[in-house]
């Protein structure tokens, strides 16, 4: 699986959009963006994934750039519920592949 | 619905002691992978278990093994347990349908301390 690029650490401001950038410049194609976060003391949550289509859900929106060497994670209104260790996570399609490969994220504290 | 359960939440053991730790999945999903959780630093992989085959292995020595009931739950075993050994485990389910592109579920992980 390629290798993704984090910052270490965000802040960002109650109620405004939280953009979280992540780098994967070696990435197949076939290979998916995940994101999950990890709250303290939690398992980690699945967020969003994404082949090459921005997508959209309930949670969050993915950017991914047309050469899809990066990509950003956006929360539109950030809380404090928020704040959580975002991974991002670059991972094959192969049939019956499920192992996910954690870099070291990024802490994202939102600030009241 | 209930999702992935850990038991124990936490454990202490000595060096040299053995540990098992259990998992439940959500229901209906047949396969379960293990993560080791150091303080500070990301899940790793330890291995997948479907239709109680191991599917994949990380990168860990042989003291560590697993298995998987025909209820889809499974035990992950650590023999001769060392000081390095104390972290998080999680265990994770999803569907298997093979898809390629399922998410995890996580449970909220067992905390061992090994002393």
């Amino acid at each position: 699986d390629a290798k993704t690029t984090q910052p270490p650490s965000m802040d960002c401001a109650e109620g405004r959009a939280a953009n979280l950038p992540c780098n994967h410049s070696t990435i197949s194609g076939n290979e998916y963006v995940y994101w999950y976060r990890q709250i303290h003391s939690q398992g980690p949550q699945y967020i969003i994934h994404g082949l090459k289509n921005n997508e959209t859900n309930e949670m969050a929106s993915l950017i991914i750039t047309e050469d899809r060497k990066s990509s950003t994670l956006i929360l539109p209104h950030a809380t404090l519920r928020d704040t959580a260790v975002y991974y991002c996570i670059v991972r094959a399609s192969n049939f019956g592949n499920e192992k996910l490969t954690f870099g070291t994220g990024t802490r994202l504290t939102i600030i009241p | 619905d209930a999702g992935v359960t850990q038991s124990p939440t936490h454990l202490i053991k000595t060096r040299g002691q053995h540990v098992t730790l259990r998992c439940s999945p959500i229901s209906g999903h047949k396969s379960v992978s293990w993560y080791q959780q150091v303080l500070g630093q990301g899940p790793q992989f330890i291995f997948q278990y479907y239709e109680k085959e191991e599917r994949g292995r990380g990168n860990f020595p042989d003291r560590f093994s697993a298995r998987q009931f025909p209820n889809y739950s499974s035990e992950l075993n650590v023999n001769a347990l060392l000081l390095g050994d104390s972290a998080l485990y999680l265990c994770a389910s999803s569907p298997g349908t093979g898809q390629g592109y399922e998410k995890l579920f996580f449970g909220s992980g067992t905390q061992l301390s090994v002393l």
